[in-house]
């Protein structure tokens, strides 16, 4: 098992471009998550989804999109990068929290950095 | 809402005992504690759920207050290998993963020979 892979793990972008970050999981988890991680503010959450074709907004939604067409994939778009979205985005899934599980498996992270 | 971590920091000497506090101001279905390295992804340690249970295993353990809406993590005779920052996480009273995971800031945790 891959568990959650994420690409790519660096990216550079300019102000006002767009970008896909990828999220695959092989463990047939329902829940899947993306967060974004700056310096003394831990893990905030930006969107996740309980199921293929079901996503939700987190804490911090504003100027990401997701879409769940698969239970592998979950992809964030960022629609018009800006600097304050430089930051290290992890995605996370999850086979079920209603029984406890397993808690989140993290992917490896994508550090972005917007200029 | 985010959950607060007590302290921000702690250093202690190998072999040394640690206690994390993670307290929320909403009613919780359910506390997760994760440890990261510096440039890794966070790893999950243990979920408790609601009804105050206490969990364990090898020297760290964790416990969860449902009244108080609090939980600690502690961390007995202190190995190199447990440095680095701890999350908790909580999710609100609606459980099975309908509202997400909201993380606290982090205790970062150093341990010296």
């Amino acid at each position: 098992n891959a568990g959650v892979t994420q690409t790519p793990k660096f990216q550079v972008l300019k102000t006002g471009q767009s970008m896909t970050l990828q999220c695959a999981q092989d463990m047939n988890h329902e829940y899947m998550s993306w967060y974004r991680q700056d310096p003394g503010m831990g893990l905030r959450l930006i969107h996740y989804s309980v199921g293929a074709g079901i996503t939700d907004q987190g804490e911090v939604p504003n100027g990401y999109n997701v879409s769940r067409s698969t239970t592998e994939d979950f992809p964030l778009r960022l629609l018009s990068a800006a600097p304050s979205q430089t930051s290290v985005y992890f995605c996370a899934s999850s086979y079920s929290l209603a029984t406890g599980g397993d808690g989140y498996t993290f992917g490896s992270g994508t550090r972005l950095t917007v200029v | 809402q985010q959950p607060v971590q007590s302290p921000q920091a702690v250093i202690l000497r190998e072999g040394e005992d640690a206690v994390i506090n993670c307290s929320s101001s909403k009613a919780l279905y359910s506390v997760h504690w994760y440890r990261q390295k510096h440039g890794e992804a966070p790893v999950f340690l243990m979920i408790l759920l609601k009804g105050g249970e206490q969990k364990g295993h090898d020297k760290i353990s964790a416990s969860f207050n449902e009244k108080k809406q609090q939980s600690s993590l502690y961390l007995t005779a202190s190995q190199l290998s447990y440095s680095g920052t701890y999350f908790c996480g909580t999710e609100g009273q609606s459980g099975g993963g309908a509202d997400g995971l909201t993380f606290g800031k982090g205790t970062h945790l150093i341990i010296q020979p």
